[in-house]
């Protein structure tokens, strides 16, 4: 099993909402991550988490916070969003942080709008 | 700093035709490097990827990719296309230090028409 998924597909939410993201993984990797793509723009590492502890934030708004509840699940948590936040969220793993040459595996992304 | 540079914007080709889609990269360490495609609402797929040994990369869906240090190079080729290779690809770099955090090119849209 390759796949990485990630729920829901599509996502329209308020500014004031509480939403989150959710992404699976079952290839036994230990590092998880989540990117920002805009339309027409490549991805923008946002975090990365190893062995279930936060390695890397890009200076990422407090608005979004990750959460690593185990070893296969990584969650995006949103709240009080920005219209300019609207994007493409993907999530990919890869067997180790540590090491350049581990392939990063991509889920298929949500869809979120913010209204 | 590494920086991955896709000369191309946008290229539009006829079905069977040759493609090559052009990637440079700048870094003064050892790189990776790496081809994904994004078909459109999808997420990326990793078409190739070079990490040491053989220049000529193969990849899957035909294409492949020649590595050349000297022109810090990574150019993505297939000797004939198809509709179905109508995507976004990126060309991505990353560095033989600490972490696996991928530095992407600006992507170039691949057009096919019959």
């Amino acid at each position: 099993d390759t796949e990485v998924t990630q729920t829901p597909k599509h996502l329209v939410m308020g500014m004031t909402n509480k939403k989150s993201l959710k992404c699976e993984q079952h290839m036994g990797h230990r590092a998880m991550y989540w990117y920002k793509q805009k339309a027409k723009k490549p991805p923008e590492l946002m975090f990365v988490y190893s062995y279930e502890k936060l390695s890397i934030n890009e200076s990422v708004p407090s608005r979004f916070s990750p959460e690593c509840p185990n070893s296969s699940l990584l969650n995006l948590h949103l709240h009080a969003l920005q219209p300019e936040d609207s994007a493409l969220y993907l999530c990919a793993s890869s067997q180790e942080w540590r090491g350049p040459a581990y392939e990063q595996f991509f889920g298929p992304g949500t869809r979120l709008t913010v209204l | 700093a590494q920086s991955v540079t896709q000369l191309d914007s946008q290229v539009p080709v006829f079905e069977e035709a040759p493609v090559e889609l052009r990637c440079n990269y700048s870094s003064s360490v050892s790189v990776y490097l790496f081809w994904y495609v994004q078909y459109p609402n999808q997420g990326l797929q990793l078409l190739l990827k070079y990490l040491s040994g053989s220049t000529l990369v193969k990849g899957i869906n035909g294409f492949e990719a020649e590595f050349n240090k000297s022109q810090t190079s990574f150019h993505l080729r297939k000797p004939s296309v198809h509709i179905s290779d109508t995507a976004e690809y990126f060309c991505a770099v990353s560095v033989n230090q600490a972490g696996t955090a991928l530095i992407f090119g600006k992507g170039t849209t691949l057009s096919v028409s019959s």
